[in-house]
């Protein structure tokens, strides 16, 4: 089961910022840093975030990252029906092993 | 960068099987590497991962002592060799290329997968 827990589901509207979270606990969120990963089923995972808040290049200023003690956020600005994807949080625990979250499906409506 | 999986195959339960990645478009030698599997069910799973001078490894849980990861820089290459498979390690697994060579970075650049079925 994963330590890291993400709402099932989200939705928005073309344009519409959304926010989804990820909670942990202190043994993960809480002592290092999280990841958010893009998956669109059938393709390869994207990372979107790092180190809490940072994007690769290439990534566009949209998507955006936040973390507060135990929890964090990935919020998408100016919602895109390309955005229609499973978003997955990630972080680590005291083993050092990787953990994911559940994963949340974003519908853009 | 580009990172490609082989080795998937259908196996039974008990059985052996050996994954291979193949990258080029950075060098290899100075990142840590990953495996992570997917099911439609459970979503994304950390299998396994290596640091960039295979000082580190380590392994989750449910594959802890039946899954060894290694790697050879002079090939290019990340390999996991899977024994005693189990029906819930059926996956489609990816290789992945660390953000450096931390093994507890982000997971960089990922594969397109190789699908493991284990059934009897």
């Amino acid at each position: 089961q994963s330590l890291l827990t993400q709402p099932p589901s989200v939705s928005g509207t073309p344009g519409q910022t959304i926010t989804m979270t990820c909670s942990g606990d202190t043994s993960s969120i809480g002592s290092y840093t999280v990841s958010w990963y893009q998956h669109v089923p059938g393709t390869a995972p994207k990372l979107l975030i790092f180190s809490n808040i940072q994007r690769p290049a290439g990534v566009p200023d949209r998507f955006s990252g936040s973390k507060s003690g135990t929890s964090a956020s990935l919020a998408i600005s100016g919602l895109q029906s390309d955005d229609e994807a499973d978003y997955y949080c990630a972080s680590w625990d005291h083993s050092l092993k990787q953990v994911f979250g559940g994963g949340t499906r974003l519908t853009v409506l | 960068v580009h990172v490609a999986e082989s080795g998937g195959d259908i196996v039974q339960p008990g059985e052996s099987l050996r994954l291979s990645c193949t990258v080029s478009g950075f060098v290899f030698g100075e990142y840590a590497m990953f495996w992570v599997r997917h099911t439609p069910g459970k979503g994304l799973e950390w299998v396994a991962g290596v640091s960039y001078n295979s000082g580190t490894k380590g392994y989750a849980d449910s594959v802890k002592g039946r899954f060894t990861i290694s790697r050879d820089t002079a090939k290019n290459s990340l390999y996991l060799q899977m024994n005693s498979l189990r029906v819930e390690d059926t996956a489609l697994y990816y290789c992945v290329k660390g953000l450096d060579y931390s093994p507890t970075g982000a997971l960089d650049a990922w594969g397109q997968g190789t699908t493991v079925t284990v059934s009897s």
